[in-house]
């Protein structure tokens, strides 16, 4: 089973600032299979990024991931009242398709 | 509008048994595999099972194999999971999630509750 680290826990920031995520796993993902998703209170989580890299639909351009391997990055370039919420990366090559346990991205 | 709707969630006792339905419209349901991925109060998200699209292929986390089975009916585009054996750790929120490989389309969650 793969295990996903996150970092930081929390993150601490202003609107229009840079939000910078990471997603360690416990082995190589396949294909780079790793998506990530936003889960806001109360929501379902949303898809926003798989094969590490692409945008899923919808998905405004201040969204990027990056990353191989075992080392992925979710950057949001500046940050927009709606973008607080808690961000999950998730490997789903094989199974199970685990989950990090995620990063929550609160206003400073 | 692609929808995934679910139900089925309630309290029950531990050791009791539940079935969740996922409902889905909107999309080709049978290109799709679904996904059941809970989360625990305050908790964080964990992946539970998932079947592909034709059924033929089915995979469940440790924490659930040999106590829960899903299975899916194209012909009615729902998928169930039959959950047995319930513990108190099985409380929380399920959702189910429809993609190709990645979780594209999710429900909005069916909350399950295990007390005496």
């Amino acid at each position: 089973e793969i295990v996903l680290t996150q970092s930081p826990g929390t993150l601490s920031l202003s609107p229009g600032e840079r939000a910078t995520l990471s997603c360690r796993a416990s082995q190589s993902v396949s294909s780079n299979f790793l998506a990530w998703y936003q889960q806001k209170p109360g929501q379902a989580p949303r898809l926003l990024i798989y094969g590490a890299s692409t945008r899923a639909t919808g998905i405004p351009d201040r969204f990027s991931g990056s990353g191989s391997g075992t080392d992925f990055t979710l950057i949001i370039t500046r940050l927009e009242p709606e973008d607080f919420a808690v961000y999950y990366c998730q490997h789903y090559g094989s199974p199970p398709r685990t989950f990090g346990q995620g990063t929550k991205v609160e206003i400073k | 509008e692609v929808q995934l709707v679910e139900s089925g969630g309630g309290l029950v006792q531990p050791g009791g048994s539940l079935r969740l339905s996922c409902a889905a419209s909107g999309f080709t349901f049978s290109y799709y595999a679904i996904y059941w991925v809970r989360q625990a109060p305050g908790k964080g998200l964990e992946y539970v099972s998932a079947i592909s699209s034709n059924g033929d292929i089915t995979d469940y986390a440790n924490s659930v194999k040999g106590r829960f089975t899903i299975s899916r009916d194209n012909s009615k585009n729902t998928v169930h999971l039959q959950m047995g054996s319930l513990k108190a750790e099985d409380m929380a929120v399920y959702y189910c999630a429809g993609g190709q490989g990645v979780m594209e389309v999710w429900g909005k969650g069916t909350t399950v509750t295990v007390s005496s």
